[in-house]
């Protein structure tokens, strides 16, 4: 069965970079495209960018633009999310999903459990 | 960037009520319209896709329906297992969007 499995909670200054992992197995890593997103505490969902695992192809939402790196390791299947410069309004949970068809745009059919990164001073 | 607007924000029903999310996108969407389910401390979960293709082991007091700019999340009879926030995405266009989530409450 298909499973994402990401990294632990993280704890950072700000201006820090922090970067959180999310592994996949039960089906081939590269045929499915991922999609990052975010919950800032109490609020709802914010798109990221979304990324090929196959050929590293990835497009990021605006706000993100210039600090935020997607990644994969094909050898391992897993993915990466850099996110540098962080403030304050960075502290949220950091979902990755895959998606269900072999388009990058079907629907976010899988989840991994998500991972807190906290920014404070 | 399509804007999604999600009504009510919030809504609280007894047990074996019949209620409906709508969500209004600010551009035609056709069917890419997706529907989430997020129950406190969880992750997002699929419950419906391209409008109204209820996805595997979802019950099917769930259904979905629209198209272009309007859409509606119903779910037939309560249960209490259905309290959490509800989100409609738009899978159109980049960049995606997302509702900003009904909160649903079982009385």
């Amino acid at each position: 069965q298909v499973q994402l499995v990401q990294s632990g909670a993280e704890v950072k200054k700000p201006g820090d970079s922090v970067t959180v992992s999310c592994k996949a197995s039960g089906y081939i890593f590269t045929n499915y495209y991922f999609h990052w997103v975010r919950q800032a505490p109490g609020q709802g969902l914010e798109w990221m960018g979304i990324f090929n695992p196959s050929g590293g192809g990835r497009n990021y939402a605006q706000k993100f633009q210039d600090r935020v790196t997607m990644t994969r390791d094909t050898s391992t299947s897993t993915i990466f999310l850099e996110l540098r410069s962080l403030t304050s309004d960075d502290t949220a949970v950091y979902y990755c999903a895959r998606v269900r068809g072999d388009n990058g745009y079907t629907p976010l059919a899988y989840w991994g459990q998500g991972t807190l990164v906290s920014v404070s001073s | 960037d399509i804007q999604m607007t999600q009504s009510p924000s919030s809504l609280s029903a007894s047990e074996g009520e019949r209620v409906t999310v709508a969500c209004r996108a600010s551009q035609s969407l056709s069917h890419n319209l997706n529907w989430y389910q997020q129950r406190a401390g969880e992750a997002p979960k699929l419950l419906i896709s391209d409008a109204s293709s209820l996805q595997s082991g979802v019950p099917s007091r769930f259904s979905g329906s629209g198209s272009g700019t309007y859409f509606t999340l119903t779910i037939a009879s309560l249960r209490p297992e259905d309290s959490a926030t509800y989100y409609c995405q738009q899978s159109s266009s980049t960049p995606i969007t997302f509702g900003q989530g009904t909160r649903l409450e079982i009385k």
